[in-house]
């Protein structure tokens, strides 16, 4: 059964950089081409962010497109997230997930931007 | 960036019949935007129903039935049952990027 699981800090300063991981278990990473990850604000609702193939290919949210860089590490069996120049409209829920059919979800991580 | 637009609440009597939709600012939902469709409960993570507009996981319950209906992509819930009041979702993917409706609040009531 794959899982995937998120890690990384849960406070980032505003105009820094968020940086999360996602940990996958039970499978090779490239046994699933694409990977995303999403986000959630408090009380609202999901957003895309953007996705990654284990080759290395990426698509990003337009609106987020200058921030975001995901990444792979298939030695390491992850894919990670970075966020930069956070203000406190980043806060959020952060999930990671696998494209294709959106089967597996992370649990979550919550992502705090406060000085 | 494309908008994609949900109703934002509706509900549902228990063992009623309720479809939510999904539309695209760019024009008519096609099966090449492979709409998703996600259920979320407060506290958990989203929870894939539909996938590629009419594929079920195997969890997903029988009464759960996605198809494209008037330009738009489309949920049904046919036999509504308590456990269904939760928030729904669709995704819908476009030349190089996905995005995500407003959801819909369903209520069963």
């Amino acid at each position: 059964q794959v899982q995937l699981q998120e890690s990384g800090p849960g406070l980032v300063k505003p105009s820094g950089t968020l940086s999360l991981t996602c940990g996958v278990s039970g499978a090779s990473i490239i046994s699933i081409n694409w990977w995303s990850w999403v986000r959630q604000p408090p009380g609202k609702g999901l957003e895309w962010i953007g996705e990654i193939y284990h080759s290395g290919s990426t698509n990003y949210n337009p609106s987020l497109k200058s921030r975001v860089t995901i990444s792979v590490d298939k030695s390491k069996n992850q894919f990670s997230l970075k966020l930069s120049s956070v203000t406190a409209a980043d806060a959020a829920i952060y999930y990671c997930a696998s494209s294709g059919t959106f089967n597996i979800w992370g649990q979550g991580t919550m992502v705090t931007v406060s000085s | 960036q494309a908008v994609v637009t949900q109703e934002p609440s509706l509900t549902v009597s228990p063992g009623g019949t309720v479809t939510l939709t999904c539309g695209s600012s760019t024009g008519a939902v096609t099966s090449g935007q492979y709409p998703y469709w996600f259920q979320q409960k407060p506290g958990q993570a989203p929870r894939t129903l539909i996938y590629d507009t009419s594929n079920k996981h195997s969890w997903t319950p029988a009464r759960f039935s996605g198809s494209l209906l008037g330009g738009k992509a489309a949920l049904t819930l046919s036999g509504a049952q308590p456990e269904d009041e939760a928030e729904y979702y669709c995704l819908l993917s476009y030349s190089d990027a996905r995005v995500f409706g407003g959801g819909t609040k369903l209520t069963v009531l």
